[in-house]
């Protein structure tokens, strides 16, 4: 299986601040990564597929990069609704795995 | 409006079962590959199953053995069989659309299931 480890486990944060999460893959998975959004109480929602593609409705402000096996998902310039849980996926083979999440805090 | 609604959630005796449904709507639902994702009280996001069109499926190891997936296309419809519930099954259980590109999108509001004597 794939491991994916995300990192840090958790950021503290101010609004306007800039903001990047980092996933590693275990292995090379091209570029079959997904970023997601979770806020408490709510479904995930998609914001980055194909490790650099912004998910239509997605705010501009959020980008991915990276190939191989490591990516990196960055907010622009956080705003208070962006306060959340940020999750990577690979697609490359099946199991599916997940990161282990980034809980994106206010300072 | 793409919509995804799960329902078939409650509580379980450990050993027994449950099934998950998960009704779509807004989309032309035979033309997608289906998943279902479940999220421990607390944890992290966990796959577990994938159904394509053509009833092609995988299962996580975790579940493998117990867990069923179907889909009924004509009732624009997935399911989740699950037997043998184990405590650590306890979850919140997300159907998720896959449109194309090895990615979940959307997600059902999730249908809560619990485990527990």
């Amino acid at each position: 299986d794939i491991q994916m480890t995300q990192s840090p486990s958790s950021v503290s944060a101010s609004v306007g601040d800039r903001v990047t999460i980092t996933c590693r893959a275990s292995q090379d998975i091209a570029n079959w990564l997904a970023w997601y959004q979770q806020k408490p109480g709510q479904a995930p929602t998609l914001l980055i597929y194909a490790a650099s593609s912004l998910h239509s409705g997605a705010p501009s402000r959020f980008s991915g990069s990276g190939s191989g096996t490591d990516f990196t998902l960055t907010i622009g310039s956080l705003q208070p609704e962006d306060f959340a849980t940020y999750y990577c996926q690979q697609g490359h083979s099946f199991p599916r795995t997940f990161g282990g999440g980034t809980k994106v805090e206010i300072k | 409006e793409v919509q995804l609604v799960e329902s078939g959630g409650g509580l379980v005796q450990p050993g027994g079962s449950l099934r998950l449904s998960c009704a779509a709507s807004g989309f032309t639902f035979s033309n997608f590959n289906m998943n279902w994702v479940r999220q421990a009280p607390g944890k992290g996001l966990e796959w577990i199953s994938y159904i394509t069109r053509s009833n092609t499926i995988y299962y996580a190891d975790s579940v493998k053995g117990r867990f069923t997936v179907s889909r009924d296309n004509a009732k624009n419809s997935l399911y989740l069989q699950m037997n043998s519930l184990r405590a650590e099954d306890t979850a919140v259980y997300y159907c998720a659309r896959d449109p194309s590109g090895r990615r979940f999108d959307p997600w059902g509001q999730g249908t809560l299931v619990t485990v527990s004597s």
